[in-house]
């Protein structure tokens, strides 16, 4: 399976800090993408980095990606209390649908 | 908003029931898919349609039953299903161009089943 695999399972941090989140996998990918998820709610799409990219940016989220490794990591720089989420990586290899891990659940308190 | 409607966002249900989770995307996407969310395990890939066409079923016990009668809409039919079958059930669409691997998914708020 080319499931990925979140570390930390659980993050708490304070306002203002960076928090960052491991994923791991398992079989060579094309891409890799990252969602967040509010509570009880659907994911949202963040970032996608493709196979051949090492780092990608988007706005306060910082990705990076080693094939060597099979991992990939999310920063997010000067956290907010509404970054409070779970945050999943998703692998796609081939022509095969998405598959997420468990997710990391991030709590960042005021 | 992520353009992907799940009705309803919560349903109780007993064991000898019969209901159907809805699912309306306004994305002009032509892939749609079920998605199972249980507490502390991975997001489960249920079933795949492309351009109306079921292209992956994950040995999904017969009791769901999916229906996508358009490239917008998607139905989850439930029946005599099991209190493990409590779960977050989530819709999601994609534009899967032909070969394409790098498409992202819009996922819709979940419908929270519970089976009683």
């Amino acid at each position: 399976s080319q499931q990925g695999e979140e570390d930390p399972q659980a993050l708490s941090i304070q306002e203002g800090e960076n928090a960052t989140m491991n994923c791991s996998y398992k079989t060579s990918i094309n891409n890799l993408q990252w969602y967040r998820q509010n509570s009880g709610r659907g994911l949202v799409h963040l970032i996608l980095i493709r196979s051949n990219e090492r780092e990608k940016h988007s706005g306060r989220l910082r990705v990076t990606l080693d094939t060597s490794k099979k991992s990939s990591s999310l920063l997010i720089t000067a956290s907010r209390a509404a970054d409070t989420a779970s945050y999943f990586c998703a692998t796609v290899g081939g022509y095969s649908t998405l598959t997420f891990g468990k997710g990391t659940m991030l709590l960042v308190s005021p | 908003e992520t353009g992907v409607t799940q009705t309803p966002r919560h349903l109780v249900m007993g064991m000898t029931n019969k209901k159907s989770l809805k699912c309306e995307q306004h994305l002009g996407h032509n892939a749609m898919y079920w998605y199972k969310q249980s507490a502390k395990k991975p997001l489960e890939l249920m079933f795949v349609y492309n351009f109306k066409e079921q292209t992956e079923n994950n040995s999904v016990p017969s009791r769901f039953s999916p229906e996508c009668p358009n490239s917008s809409h998607l139905f989850l039919h439930l029946h005599t299903l099991q209190p493990e079958d409590s779960a977050l059930y989530l819709c999601a669409s994609s534009r899967r161009d032909r070969g394409a691997t790098n498409e992202k998914l819009f996922f819709g708020s979940g419908t929270q089943l519970s089976v009683l």
